[in-house]
């Protein structure tokens, strides 16, 4: 079965450069989840998108943005780049439940393996 | 701040022995599913059990909820070397901090074990 695609999959970037990351979700999954884990820590929740419109924000620097297009592929823009942003980042796609709360959402994530990116 | 916190930090046992993590999160709750992560890898779903459920299966694994306490366990049975990796449990907290969907994961339990 198909399952969620990240690229690429290691990245090294200079301090104050810039990186997009990119995130193919599951076919007919409509939501997007970007997550960000540190060396040792637990992933932490970054900003998500449904139906192409972002649907919840975390801990996500203003010096990063992302999008959701038209074929539910998402982006991730870092710009500035720190060396504190080396980390792992997970795309995640979920397909919600369309009831009458159209951001309830109890379905599973599927996380993709994730890109490493390294700051120097 | 975190959500869920999971103990113990780290569990080593033989091969062949049962292997239980625990974790606790602080609000009420749609869902809470465990996540496997090996080294440096990404995150494999494993189980999901609802805030309506008190106990699921999968194979080796059994998932029990107490929503009174606010705590899960998971336990693995029978264990082999192929189980070392990281777990992690992961809530879906519809009103923590106002966010919908997103999960928010404890620190998760190094697991190790020796063949």
């Amino acid at each position: 079965a198909a399952g969620v695609i990240q690229s690429p999959r290691h990245l090294i970037k200079e301090k104050r450069e810039t990186a997009t990351l990119k995130c193919y979700p599951i076919p007919r999954h409509d939501t997007v989840y970007w997550y960000q884990q540190g060396p040792g820590q637990d992933p932490q929740f970054l900003i998500s998108f449904y139906e192409k419109m972002q649907s919840d924000k975390g801990s996500i620097p203003d010096r990063f943005s992302a999008q959701q297009f038209s074929d539910y592929h998402s982006e991730l823009n870092m710009s500035s780049l720190e060396l504190g942003d080396s980390a792992l980042y997970f795309c995640a796609s979920s397909g919600l439940s369309k009831g009458p709360i159209i951001y309830s959402s109890t379905d599973t994530q599927y996380f993709g393996p994730g890109t490493r990116l390294t700051v120097l | 701040s975190q959500q869920g916190e999971e103990d113990p930090q780290a569990l080593s046992i033989q091969e062949g022995e049962n292997a239980t993590m625990n974790c606790s999160y602080k609000t009420s709750i749609n869902n809470l599913q465990w996540y496997r992560q090996n080294s440096g890898r990404g995150l494999v779903h494993l189980i999901l059990i609802r805030s309506n459920e008190r106990e699921k299966h999968s194979g080796r694994l059994r998932v029990t909820l107490d929503t009174s306490k606010k705590s899960s366990s998971l336990l693995i049975t029978a264990s082999r070397a192929a189980d070392t990796a990281s777990y992690f449990c992961a809530t879906d907290a519809e009103n923590y901090g106002g966010s919908q969907g997103n999960l928010i994961f404890g620190k998760g339990t190094k697991l190790s074990v020796k063949p």
